[in-house]
């Protein structure tokens, strides 16, 4: 089964420190989306793409959270600085929107972030 | 702005019983409608889906779910519950208007007792 590939699995950084999340989503797949995870929110939406470009980003703290598509194989999320209420689980997924419709979407394993 | 409902937060099950979670979203359109599981340490996996036509769908899993406009429910079923479906499921809806950014409700954290 095709899947999207998230690195890294875990990180446990620094407050301060810069931290770089990538994805790799499903070939032929026009739509990535950022979710973030946590026990007191459950699932945000940071940022989605389509065909590369941002469509849609209001979810992401701007001053530190920055999300790119430098390629159809590679999704960036990078946070700079980080501070520990950044610590969470973040999730990429990836999706075929067409004009009809959507077929679904696929989630990657997740980064896990812990900021101290 | 659509928005997800899942009343339960926790549901326990005795292994073998069948199992109804509760969805219910708020969305002026018709919707487009997901069912997740998530096993601890793990994403999120597709279960189901409803786009339009029969209301009663069929997932993986031996899951299905109804769509009831007139209750604004999608409830997922399943007849008989297995120790391994113990997991988070979310249910999210999507916005039918061209964005399709699924919303996803807090979850309900399924409990199967031996």
């Amino acid at each position: 089964d095709a899947r999207v590939t998230q690195t890294p699995r875990d990180k446990v950084t620094e407050m301060g420190q810069e931290v770089t999340m990538r994805c790799q989503p499903i070939l032929g797949h026009n739509t990535v989306f950022w979710y973030r995870q946590t026990m007191m929110q459950g699932l945000e939406l940071l940022a989605y793409f389509r065909n590369r470009a941002p469509l849609d980003d209001s979810g992401m703290p701007k001053d530190r959270f920055s999300a790119e598509m430098p390629d159809a194989t590679l999704a960036t999320l990078k946070i700079q600085p980080s501070e520990p209420r950044d610590s969470a689980v973040y999730f990429c997924a990836s999706g075929l929107v067409r004009r009809l419709g959507i077929l679904g979407y696929t989630f990657g394993s997740g980064t896990r972030l812990t900021v101290v | 702005a659509q928005s997800v409902t899942q009343p339960d937060i926790h549901i326990t099950v005795s292994e073998g019983a069948s199992l109804e979670l509760r969805c219910n979203y708020s969305y002026g359109a018709t919707p487009y409608l997901f069912w997740y599981v998530q096993s601890p340490g793990q994403g999120l996996q597709l279960l189901l889906k409803y786009f339009s036509g029969d209301t009663l769908v069929q997932g993986i899993k031996g899951f299905e779910a109804e769509f009831k406009r007139s209750q604004s429910s999608f409830n997922l079923r399943k007849p008989s519950v297995h120790w391994s479906d113990a997991a988070e499921y979310f249910c999210a809806v999507g916005a039918s208007g061209g964005s399709y950014i699924p919303t996803f409700g807090r979850g309900t954290s399924l409990i199967v007792h031996p």
